[in-house]
């Protein structure tokens, strides 16, 4: 199974501050249609998971675009840019390129 | 508007099973996969497989090819997932997740004795 490790496992950020967070994988997440198959959700406390990015950067409806997705192959990062409180959560990366789909350890984004 | 609506939560003694149902509305589940994700604090999210509900045709993630058994009712726009010989480990949110970003709002199983 493809390996998708996520750094930091935590970060503390004040509201309106700037956070990265990185996702690497074990293999290549370019599949055989040439698209790369990366993708970022948010689970709020007690919900369910909201898939913001697909596909490494595009914008699922709704989503602001204080949010941006880069990389490529098997590096790949999520910008927040000016956090706001909503925003807290775990962030989990996904990849459906391979088979079976795995997703990041998590990434728990909490106030400073 | 699509929606996925999970049944409520369930409490089961080890050695059983369970089944859990995501009713699909908005669409026809025959039209997209239907995948069944699982989710623990402690462990992140899991992907556990997915049914076509047009043929019936699954796939498994290895360590849940005999946990878990994936069924479909089209007549009822509905999903199912049984989990069998429940451990503490299977106490765990059970998300129903269509393609296109798309979740149901989980469902907690709690096994106990």
């Amino acid at each position: 199974d493809v390996v998708m490790t996520q750094t930091p496992p935590s970060l503390s950020v004040a509201i309106g501050q700037s956070v990265s967070i990185s996702c690497k994988s074990s293999q290549s997440l370019v599949y055989s249609d040439g698209k790369t198959y990366l993708h970022w959700l948010l689970q709020s406390s007690g919900r369910s998971p909201k898939r913001l990015i697909y596909q490494v950067s595009n914008l699922d409806s709704g989503v602001p675009d204080r949010f941006s997705g880069t990389g490529s192959q098997k590096d790949f990062t999520l910008k927040i840019s000016r956090v706001e409180a909503k925003d807290l959560g775990v962030y989990y990366c996904a990849q459906t390129t391979h088979f079976p789909p795995t997703f990041g350890g998590g990434t728990k984004l909490e106030l400073k | 508007e699509v929606q996925l609506q999970q049944s409520g939560p369930e409490l089961r003694r080890p050695g059983s099973s369970v089944k859990l149902s995501c009713k699909a509305s908005g669409y026809s589940i025959t039209d997209y996969l239907m995948h069944w994700v699982k989710h623990r604090p402690e462990h992140g999210l899991e992907w556990i497989g997915w049914i076509d509900p047009e043929d019936g045709e699954t796939k498994y993630a290895q360590k849940f090819q005999s946990k878990a058994t994936l069924t479909a009712d089209t007549s009822s726009n509905t999903a199912y997932m049984q989990l069998s010989s429940l451990t503490s480990e299977d106490t765990a949110t059970y998300f129903c997740a269509r393609p296109g970003g798309y979740w149901g709002q989980g469902v907690m199983v709690t096994v106990s004795s």
